[in-house]
């Protein structure tokens, strides 16, 4: 199936600073990136999705950049708040079995300091 | 609209031991997935159904069975418990019979395995 790597694998940064997670993967088919939120002790939920006919993506501080050609997806959360702390995931719909399933990738825990 | 239930959210297993793990969503949505996630591992898919009357494997199958029972409920069971199944447990769902679509997740089981 797909590979998907996701780094870094954890990213500290002072409140107000931006943060980057980027996921690169390896099937040039790939059509669909989703990043999900886990906060600790809760379960994961989507924050943002893309589709491979746009290049970015915006919803407030959050936004998805999409690199078809690198075959990379970033995740870009400006001015951070404490409340963005959490694990967040990449994933990836894998081709076999006609997209039925995603791969995630291993989480980027972010931690968010006053 | 309580989304995606699953029970119970607490289990300790003695090695051996079965038990079915449960789940029900009612958004009327066609694919689930059960999920396990233990640290520094992100979420790896066990089994999924994208629709009613059919499942597949996903990365971590062995030790697993499941049961979609009706559009509504997607079962997971541990025939002979081992430690090694000691994780968190999230079932999802999704409109789509892909991984093209938003997954929703459940509040994940807690299963201790000694």
């Amino acid at each position: 199936g797909e590979n998907v790597e996701q780094h870094p694998s954890t990213l500290s940064v002072q409140e107000g600073d931006s943060a980057v997670i980027k996921c690169t993967y390896s099937d040039s088919a790939s059509n669909y990136f989703p990043w999900y939120k886990q906060e600790l002790g809760k379960r994961p939920q989507l924050i943002i999705d893309i589709r491979s006919n746009v290049g970015e993506k915006k919803d407030q501080r959050i936004a998805v950049t999409l690199n078809k050609t690198a075959k990379h997806f970033s995740l870009h959360i400006t001015e951070t708040q404490p409340e963005d702390s959490a694990v967040y995931f990449c994933a990836l719909p894998q081709r076999d079995d006609s997209w039925g399933k995603l791969q995630f990738g291993a989480g980027t825990q972010v931690v968010v300091t006053p | 609209n309580a989304g995606v239930t699953q029970t119970p959210k607490f289990q300790v297993l003695k090695t051996g031991q079965s038990m079915t793990l449960q789940c029900a969503q009612d958004m009327n949505h066609n694919s689930m997935y059960w999920y396990r996630q233990d640290p520094g591992m992100g979420l790896r898919l066990i089994y999924y159904s994208a629709s009613e009357g059919t499942t597949d494997k996903g990365e971590v199958p062995n030790g697993y069975n499941v049961s979609r029972l009706n559009k509504r409920e997607f079962s997971l069971r541990l025939e002979s418990a081992a430690p090694s199944q000691t994780s968190v447990y999230f079932c999802a769902s999704s409109e789509g019979s892909s991984g093209l679509y938003e997954q929703y997740f459940g509040p994940g089981t807690r299963l201790t395995v000694t």
